[in-house]
């Protein structure tokens, strides 16, 4: 089971919109609505910001939203802050014996 | 607060084994999926594996990069899940993190981590 692909980095200014794609394939992201976005800073413990494709937990920051397309899903972060600047997984759930298949994460720098 | 606590992790020779505990406090440990992450230096995520909820089965599920030497289980007893990792390989080198599986793949609650490094 691959990897889901994503863009190594993405940077936008203060204030900006971006959007970090999350490709797969039918048997993961195509197949199901079990799409998750993890927001990662160095030496902390990961941080769920978005699942089910578009859902946020409780405390997230409605500047975090999610989406999805065929095979590929999406993160927005609008009204980028300095303190969105981190590491960002998707994750989905597949029908490979894998079960779970993480992206490759993008890099999001606050310019 | 809800809260995962890693433990055991260390300095091990390739070949040997490892196990990390994964301790649970103030939610019901029982209700939920458990899982195992890792990333290596330098290296993205990687799911490890899981453990079903008793209610499920409790059976658990693997990456296949592990599968064969690394087993999960769970003791709902004590609210404390297991990651054995025998036949350690220098690529097991990586922070190791427990998660829990809310729903569907929602890891909404991770512990800090604990380092494992395999060297001779």
């Amino acid at each position: 089971q691959s990897a889901l692909t994503q863009p190594a980095s993405v940077s936008g200014s203060p204030g900006q919109s971006i959007t970090i794609s999350c490709t797969g394939t039918s048997s993961d992201i195509g197949g199901y609505n079990y799409v998750s976005w993890y927001q990662h800073h160095p030496d902390k413990a990961p941080k769920l910001m978005i699942y089910d494709v578009s859902y946020r937990p409780s405390g997230v920051s409605n500047r975090f939203s999610g989406s999805k397309s065929g095979n590929t899903a999406s993160l927005t972060i609008s009204g980028l802050q300095a303190e969105d600047e981190a590491d960002y997984y998707c994750s989905s759930y597949t029908s490979s014996s894998t079960v779970y298949v993480f992206g490759t994460g993008t890099k999001v720098t606050v310019l | 607060e809800v809260q995962l606590v890693e433990s055991g992790g260390g300095l091990v020779k390739p070949g040997l084994s490892l196990r990390l505990s994964c301790t649970a406090s103030r939610f019901t440990f029982g209700d939920y999926a458990m899982s195992w992450f890792r990333q290596a230096p330098g290296k993205g995520l990687e799911w490890v594996g899981f453990i079903r909820r008793e209610s499920y089965g409790g059976t658990p599920e693997y990456a296949a990069s592990v599968k064969g030497r690394f087993s999960i289980s769970r003791d709902d007893s004590k609210s404390i899940a297991y990651l054995q990792m025998n036949s350690l390989k220098t690529e097991d080198t990586a922070v190791y993190f427990c998660t829990r599986d809310s729903t569907g793949g929602a890891f909404d609650i991770w512990g800090q981590g604990t380092m494992v490094t395999v060297s001779s």
